[in-house]
């Protein structure tokens, strides 16, 4: 069975500057795929990023970047320059390699402070 | 052009009713979701379709029929609704189903009282 853990229920984060969301995970597969997204308050699902397994480069997307440790099963989000509008809920998510669904963690509540 | 509608956004009813939430995708996606976000923010699957076959079909009541009348809309209807079916309902989709992004409708938020 998948699981995937985000440890930090609630963080906050001084405007312009640097925080880190972790994620842990938990398969035997070695093929799959790892996504952050994002929930504003409006409730849209916003996809924030994207890591194939089996590419040992760490995916980035301007502001957003992630640390992927395969052995260690850890998928962090790394957000530059933070803005207000980044105040969110942000999931961490697995999908196998055979697909078909998304695993979710419980999220993280990241409060941008002005 | 909303890319994965549902309707209707906010839903209350009455315990013991029947009801229904809608979505449609317009990006020609071959995978479809139903996902259920509980109060404390967890999103759990319910069902996957893939080319209108359901694929996943999660511990969820049978009270719960999904219904793919073709690959872009993929409906859920809920029979004698219970208090502990509040809420939010996600539509998703995406290319196939192999790892590439879902995109989600703005969810429906259902209330039984």
């Amino acid at each position: 069975a998948q699981t995937v853990t985000q440890s930090q229920p609630e963080m906050s984060v001084q405007e312009a500057e640097t925080v880190t969301l972790s994620c842990t995970y938990d398969t035997s597969e070695n093929n799959y795929y790892l996504f952050w997204y994002k929930q504003p308050p409006s409730r849209q699902m916003i996809l924030v990023i994207r890591q194939e397994a089996y590419k040992q480069q760490n995916a980035t997307e301007n502001r957003f970047s992630v640390n992927f440790q395969k052995a260690a099963k850890s998928f962090s989000l790394k957000i530059s320059d933070s803005q207000l509008g980044d105040t969110a809920m942000y999931f961490c998510a697995f999908m196998p390699y055979t697909g078909n669904q998304f695993y979710f963690g419980t999220g993280t509540s990241l409060t941008v402070i002005p | 052009d909303t890319a994965v509608s549902q309707t209707p956004k906010y839903l209350v009813t009455q315990m013991g009713n029947d009801k229904s939430i809608k979505c449609e995708q317009n990006l020609g996606h071959d995978t479809m979701y139903w996902y259920k976000q509980d109060s404390k923010k967890f999103l759990k699957i319910m069902f996957s379709y893939n080319n209108k076959e359901l694929i996943i079909n999660e511990t969820v009541p049978n009270r719960f029929s999904p219904k793919s009348p073709d690959k872009a809309h993929l409906n859920l209807h809920i029979n004698s609704l219970e208090l502990g079916d509040s809420a939010v309902y996600f539509c998703a989709s995406s290319q196939d189903g192999r790892g590439t992004e879902a995109f989600f409708g703005q969810g429906t938020r259902l209330t039984v009282v």
